[in-house]
Formats: structure tokens, sequence, C-alpha cells
């Protein structure tokens, strides 16, 4: 069974530094996507990070909102992937999810439950 | 950026009516599209992908259409556990971009 499990939500302060884990089993771990998707409080849901799998290089891709604050990446002793996060502002308070991809296959299969991250003063 | 336009935005059916829902790209997406649907207090889950291929699993009453910039996604026969916020995605560019949602309430 396909499972990610998200940890490292919390409260944080403007300008702070968080790092979300995501542990995954259930399937090769490198040879798929993983993303970060986040939804803020009563909104929609905002893609933000990309680790491609093995046979792309594991290279990476964010968005703009993001990019230059937020680092994915991923260990493979320990399959799972992080999200480090610094310069944490306001508007990046959201349920965090960690999902999987398959290339050939659309996007966003399987997702975790999701972490809170409240950034708040 | 791809902009995604879904409407309605949102929706009353009751149980047993067909519902469609449109998502409009403001680019060519080809058939990079999918569908997810979303409980209150829940991780969304994907319905379709590539814009008609149904998720394993996913009943039958479920059917998405469209390439390019135009796609539907329909429900026959609205069950009780169907109510819910849907969401497309469009993957053919970075940033993917999901639509704004549309809320399926019951009537």
């Amino acid at each position: 069974e396909v499972q990610l499990v998200e940890s490292g939500g919390g409260l944080v302060r403007p300008g702070g530094s968080l790092r979300l884990s995501c542990s995954v089993s259930g399937f090769i771990f490198n040879d798929h996507y993983l993303d970060w998707v986040r939804q803020a409080p009563g909104k929609g849901l905002e893609w933000i990070a990309r680790s491609r799998d093995r046979f792309r290089g594991h290279t990476t891709q964010y968005a703009a909102s993001v990019e230059g604050r937020f680092t994915i990446s991923r260990d493979t002793a320990r399959t799972s992937v992080y999200l480090q996060m610094f310069g944490l502002k306001t508007e990046d308070t959201a349920v965090y999810y960690c999902t999987r991809s398959t290339f050939g296959r659309g996007n966003f299969d399987s997702w975790g439950q999701g972490t809170l991250v409240t950034v708040s003063s | 950026d791809i902009q995604m336009t879904q409407s309605p935005s949102s929706l009353s059916a009751s149980v047993g009516d067909r519902v469609t829902i449109t998502c409009r790209a403001s680019q060519d997406v080809r058939d990079d599209l999918g569908w997810y649907q979303q409980k209150p207090g829940k991780a969304p889950k994907r319905l379709i992908y590539t814009a008609s291929i149904l998720e394993s699993g996913v009943p039958s009453r479920f059917g998405g259409s469209g390439f390019g910039t135009e796609f539907t996604l329909t429900i026959n026969s609205v069950q009780p556990e169907d109510f819910a916020t849907y969401y497309c995605l469009q993957h053919t560019r970075f940033p993917y971009i999901f639509g704004q949602g549309t809320k399926l309430e019951i009537k």
C-alpha cells in the first residue's frame, strides 16, 4: 500500500525556518516524482515544489512564490522527502501535502494527510 | 503562467442528478489535465488523469473529457458521498496550476 506521512508542521514566527518531512512506503522511492502542494486555510491548492525521479536526476522545480526560500530534497536511505523552509511569511500559513507522481501517468496520484504550518507573531 | 478557470464555483444538486464541471485553460495544455476530489479536512484524491482516464477504484459514474483548453468533469447520478470540492489541475507547463475549485453541495 502506498503511504506518505508528513510531519514537522507547527507554529513559527515570521522570518523563521521550519523543515517538513514526508516518509514514504509501498513503492520504489526513486522511481517517482515527489512534490509538495499546499493549501491555505479555506483556499485552493497550490503546487510549490518538485523532486524528479532518478531517471531525471532528482532535479528540482519550484513555484515563484517559494523559489529561493524553500528547498526540496530527498533521502534515499530514509525513503523520505523534505521541504526546508526559510524566511517564512504569514502567507505561507497552510496545510502542506506531500504527493507522489509517476512519469507518464499524470500527477499527484497519492497524497499524504498533510501537516499544518502556521506563520504568526 | 497558464491560468485555469473553473466553473461554476459552487453547485447544488440532488442525489441522482447529473452534474458537469468545466475547466478552461488560458493556453493549450493538450490532455495534461487531472481532476481531484477533496472532502473537508481530508487530502485531495485524484479521480481522473490525462483528461479522461479514470483512476483505479473510482466509480464509473465519474467521467472526464476535453483537450486543449476546454475540459469537463461529469458525474452521472450523484451519490451522497460525492458532495465535496472538485479541482482541475494543468500539468503541461510549470508552474502547475489548479483551478479555484467547485463546491458540490446537496440541494
